[in-house]
Order: structure tokens, then C-alpha cells, then sequence
């Protein structure tokens, strides 16, 4: 069935250091891509999105492309903030008009 | 800009009481979604409403139920809380329900069921 994979956390890393969070996906067709961050007490608010394959997303220097190929949509930064702690949910809408989410990935960054 | 709200933030129920959680829109969308989001399982869609007037069972619908009042408003009900139900519910919204469309949260409700 639909699923979304997306590397367990908490993963922690310090100031400036890169950012990887892998995600696949299993769907039928070729769905949008997401990804969702949520703040600590907050609700979720899109990171970025990607409609087809090949695109790059990007949004507050995170990154992520739609590999057709591989199902996956991986979130890149190339140095991370404090800023950046939260937890990043990776996504894709389903046929109900929903999101399909992941676990989620908790990131900690250490100055 | 108040996007999509909810209340209360915060709720302690007794099993077997009843409440509402409420959700407003202001952006004229179209689409309304109720998901529980628990600890380590991500969120799941509990109900959702593809247009005013209309409703659908999600993923996880049983022991709830759902109003959507108008184009704004999209109330879900726990009839009898069950300590299964604690958790914390987001409401969405879209534009409309395709895959494709963004969807908005609102601040979420964190409910405990003693």
C-alpha cells in the first residue's frame, strides 16, 4: 500500500555541519512530493514541494529532487542552523486529496 | 493572517466524556482535513471534507465523527473518549482536494483521555 520511508532520528548534528534525511516512498503513479516542518509547539508548514519527476524543491537552503527512479526525495542543507531544530516530515498527496506522511525525522542542532 | 485555528489548544477528558475540537479557515479553501498525530506513527487522517457538504472516512475514523458546518468550519466530535484518542489532532486545509495542493495546519489540539 502507500507508505512513506524517512530515516529515523533524533538525528543530531552542530552548527554548519550538512544535512541529509532520507526519504522513499511507495505509490501509485507519480505523486507530489513534500515536506512538512514542524517547530517545537507548532503545527506543520511546508518546507518545500516537488510536482514531478526531476524537479528540485528548495526553500531556506534545503533542497530536495524528485528521483522517479529511485522513489525517493531526500532533504538536503549544506549548513545547518539552531534555527533548523525541529522535526521534518517527508510526504505525498494521496488520491483523497491528503497527505500520505512519514514518521518523521527529529533534527537537534548543537552550536 | 490567521490561516487555519483550532481550539481549544489544550483538553483533559475523563473516559466515556464527549467534546468537539474546532477548526476555522479563512483562506475560502475548499478542503478540510482532521489527522492524530502519535509518537512515532507520523500523522493519519481521521476524517476529511473534500467540499462544503460533504465528508469522508480516512484511515483512522472510528470513534469520531465529523461536521463541516460551512466552508469554514469542519468540527470533528469524540462521542465517548477512549485513552486511545490521546493525542495531538491537527486540522488542515487546501485549496482543493488534489494531490498536488498544499496543504495548511492549524496549531493543533493536545488531548489526554484519563
Amino acid at each position: 500500500g502507500n507508505s512513506v520511508t524517512q530515516m529515523e532520528g533524533p538525528v543530531t548534528l552542530s552548527e554548519e555541519a550538512f544535512l541529509t534525511i532520507n526519504c522513499t516512498y511507495t505509490a501509485t503513479g507519480y505523486p507530489s512530493l513534500f515536506w512538512y516542518v514542524q517547530y517545537p509547539g507548532e503545527g506543520l508548514q511546508l518546507l518545500l514541494k516537488a510536482t514531478k519527476a526531476d524537479d528540485k524543491g528548495s526553500n531556506k537552503g534545503f533542497e530536495a529532487t524528485y528521483r522517479k527512479e529511485t522513489t525517493s526525495f531526500h532533504l538536503e542543507k549544506g549548513s545547518v542552523q539552531v534555527s533548523d531544530s525541529a522535526v521534518y516530515f517527508c510526504a505525498f498527496g494521496g488520491s483523497q486529496g491528503n497527505l500520505i506522511f512519514g514518521k518523521g525525522t527529529k533534527l537537534s542542532v548543537k552550536p | 493572517n490567521a490561516g487555519v485555528t483550532q481550539t481549544p489548544k489544550f483538553q483533559v477528558l475523563k473516559t466515556g466524556q464527549s467534546m468537539t475540537l474546532q477548526c476555522a479557515q479563512d483562506m475560502n479553501h475548499n478542503s478540510m482535513y482532521w489527522y492524530r498525530q502519535d509518537p512515532g506513527m507520523g500523522l493519519r487522517l481521521i476524517y476529511y471534507s473534500a467540499s462544503e457538504g460533504t465528508t469522508d472516512k480516512g484511515e483512522v475514523p472510528n470513534g469520531y465523527n465529523v461536521s463541516r458546518l460551512n466552508k469554514r468550519e469542519f468540527s470533528l466530535r469524540l462521542e465517548s473518549a477512549a485513552p486511545s484518542q490521546t493525542s495531538v489532532y491537527f486540522c488542515a486545509s487546501s485549496l482543493v482536494g488534489e494531490a498536488k495542493n498544499i496543504q495548511y495546519f492549524g496549531a493543533g489540539t493536545r488531548l489526554s483521555v484519563l
